[in-house]
């Protein structure tokens, strides 16, 4: 059966990076897209960027621009997300997507188990 | 950026009630809905595509209906296991966006 599942909990220092790892099951990297969305404490669900096979590149959420990078490891079925420059705010859950091609960024079906990210000095 | 829009904010339903839950755009985006349920400490899942169709495995309880701007989640005979909170997202136009979520607790 289709699974994500994702890298463990980190505490990051401001200004520093976290690369968050999703592997895949079930199905392969190359089959669909992989998308990221994220759940700060308290708020609601924030797409942060996805592979588009339509453009054949990645999109990244505008306010994520520059400070992201979403990459693929074919070889190991992982798929992983690096987010820098950290700040408070972007203490959050963060979650890897499956996402189905069909029309426009496509239809989420499977998510991965999440991975809190907590940016503390 | 389209906006969504849902309501209420919260709710709350004893066992065995039919809820519905209602889902704005601020722009039209057809039948490119999704539905999604989120427990705490636990992965989404996602309920509903293209604003009626059930994922696989989903049970037929959950049934959304709509197009353009409006769209509604309806869930029948809600039972302990239902209670959590409900996002709709669109995915019409990047970049999808999601709804604030609808919070379904127990009366």
């Amino acid at each position: 059966q289709v699974q994500l599942v994702q890298s463990g909990a980190e505490v990051k220092k401001p200004g520093a990076s976290v690369k968050v790892s999703c592997k895949v099951s079930g199905y392969t990297l190359t089959e669909l897209s992989m998308h990221w969305v994220r759940q700060a404490p308290g708020k609601g669900l924030e797409w942060m960027g996805g592979f588009d096979p339509e453009d054949g590149e990645t999109i990244y959420a505008q306010k994520f621009q520059g400070r992201v990078t979403m990459t693929e490891d074919t070889s190991t079925e992982t798929a992983y997300m690096e987010l820098s420059s950290l700040r408070s705010e972007d203490t959050a859950v963060y979650y890897c997507a499956r996402v189905v091609h069909t029309y426009g960024s496509g239809v989420i079906d499977y998510w991965g188990q999440g991975t809190l990210v907590t940016v503390s000095s | 950026d389209i906006q969504m829009t849902q309501s209420p904010s919260s709710l709350s339903a004893s066992v065995g009630d039919r809820v519905t839950i209602t889902c704005r755009a601020s722009q039209g985006i057809s039948n490119s809905l999704g539905w999604f349920q989120h427990k705490p400490g636990k992965a989404p899942k996602s309920l509903i595509y293209a604003a009626s169709s059930l994922q696989s495995g989903v049970p037929s309880k959950f049934s959304g209906s709509g197009s353009g701007t409006d769209f509604t989640l309806t869930i029948n005979s809600l039972q302990p296991e239902d209670f959590a909170t409900y996002y709709c997202q669109q995915y019409n136009t990047y970049p999808p966006t999601f709804g604030q979520g609808t919070k379904v607790d127990i009366k």
